[in-house]
């Protein structure tokens, strides 16, 4: 079936240190890649996402690319600040024939990020 | 403009009690979706509602939880009996209704309810 594998934390990193969060996947259908952020005391918000093969997805400083010869979807930060301390989560969403693509999101297990001043 | 909310944010019951989870979707979102987190594993999702009726429900562990969205509206999601397993966070999620060219519309999710049974 349909999986979303992600490095496994807790990982600690003093501020300014480069992040890399590795996420691979394993899908029958054409989906589109998400990385999901949840902060202290909140929901999960939408940090970026790509929809087809090659499509960088960016914001805030992060970015992911899509890469379908390597099914991976790896999550990057030049220069991690504290307050990008969170819980990480990958995630993908297959094509749906109803309507589009409204179909259930698929997660990988998340990945705690502390960032030390 | 509101947010997806929950309520409560915290239950703690005991085995075998009944609990009900209340999500309040963004106005105006027909995609409802719940999904669950037990401690140290991945998000899993539970069921899917468009509007009132259930799209999708393939998700639901069995016939203890039963979610109900009447009047498209809100939803809720009940637990009876509890059991320990079902410990975990719950979270909801909307979205609004029709596909996108960008492959589909964001998923705004709530706080999520920590549900406790012992």
């Amino acid at each position: 079936g349909d999986s979303v594998t992600q490095m496994e934390g807790p990982v600690t990193l003093s501020e300014e240190a480069f992040l890399t969060i590795n996420c691979t996947y394993t899908a029958t259908g054409y989906p589109s890649l998400f990385w999901y952020v949840q902060y202290p005391g909140e929901g999960l918000q939408l940090l970026l996402k790509a929809t087809k093969a090659d499509d960088k997805g960016s914001n805030k400083g992060f970015e992911a690319t899509y890469r379908k010869e390597t099914t991976s979807f790896h999550l990057e930060k030049g220069s991690v600040q504290v307050s990008d301390s969170a819980v990480y989560f990958c995630a993908l969403r297959i094509m749906m024939n109803y309507g589009g693509s409204q179909g259930n999101l698929i997660f990988g297990k998340g990945t705690k990020l502390s960032v030390k001043p | 403009e509101a947010g997806v909310t929950q309520f409560p944010s915290h239950s703690v019951i005991e085995k075998g009690q009944t609990v009900t989870l209340r999500c309040d979707p963004i106005s105006g979102h027909d995609n409802l979706y719940w999904y669950r987190r037990v401690m140290g594993k991945e998000i899993k999702f539970l069921l899917h509602f468009v509007k009132e009726s259930k799209q999708d429900e393939s998700g639901m562990p069995n016939n203890r939880f039963l979610a109900e969205r009447t009047g498209g509206t809100y939803s809720t999601l009940k637990v009876q009996p509890a059991e320990l397993e079902d410990s975990g966070v719950y979270f909801c999620a909307s979205s609004p209704r029709g596909a996108s060219s960008s492959g589909g519309y964001e998923q705004y999710f709530g706080p999520g309810t920590r549900l406790t049974v012992t």
